[in-house]
């Protein structure tokens, strides 16, 4: 199975609430990734684990947070939603190790901030 | 940190035609390039992908090329089906912990048949 899965795939939020959003994949991927893509615009990486260890990038270091009980899960959490979330959220996971890792994508959960 | 631009942003071509993406790059030591497809509805699916060791990569209709020199590489599809219309995404990365991916803007491709 090389399905990377996301839950919901459509969440509502409203301003100021927080929103979890799952990912889950069974490949024994080492390495998951959250990125948030907007319309007509990149994905772009918000943070990653390798193995146990997060990765945040400089400029989302203090809007997003995450964890990822075990190897299979990571979730994205937002504190306190604004109405610049909304946006497609996409998870990804790849095996590293040495190798040019191919990045295997869920479905994206689709956020919309009221 | 990594930019990479993408054009065109929309390309239209006619069945049977070829169609190209082009991509540049501004960090010399990123070292892996690879092409993801987004069809609408659906999950990015990487389609190909060329490593800094090559300069040209052909799979069936697609084709990649690098030009380190020029920090520049293209997506080369050629005889275009309806089926190739999608999203299409260039990245780069360098090879290292995390593996990270610096995608392009994207290129909205539309095969007329």
């Amino acid at each position: 199975d090389t399905t990377v899965k996301q839950n919901p795939r459509y969440k509502l939020a409203r301003v100021g609430k927080p929103v979890n959003l799952i990912c889950s994949q069974t490949m024994n991927h080492d390495t998951m990734y959250w990125y948030q893509k907007k319309p007509n615009q990149a994905p772009k990486l918000l943070l990653f684990y390798y193995d146990k260890i997060l990765n945040r990038e400089a400029d989302t270091f203090e809007k997003f947070q995450s964890s990822r009980p075990n190897n299979s899960f990571c979730s994205l959490y937002i504190g306190s939603a604004g109405l610049e979330y909304s946006a497609m959220y996409l998870c990804a996971s790849s095996r590293l190790g040495g190798n040019y890792a191919e990045q295997f994508f869920g479905p994206g959960t689709r956020l919309t901030v009221l | 940190g990594e930019q990479v631009e993408q054009l065109p942003s929309i390309l239209r071509v006619q069945e049977g035609s070829s169609a190209s993406i082009n991509c540049s790059y501004e960090d010399s030591a990123s070292n892996y390039f690879p092409w993801y497809k987004q069809e609408p509805g659906e999950n990015p699916k990487l389609i190909i992908d060329i490593r800094s060791n090559m300069e040209r990569k052909q799979i069936q209709e697609l084709i990649v090329l690098l030009d380190k020199k020029a920090k520049r590489f293209s997506l080369h599809i050629t005889d275009t089906q309806p089926g190739d219309s999608a999203m299409y995404f260039c990245a780069a990365s360098v090879n290292n912990a995390g593996a990270k991916l610096t995608f392009g803007g994207g290129t909205r491709l539309t095969v007329r048949p």
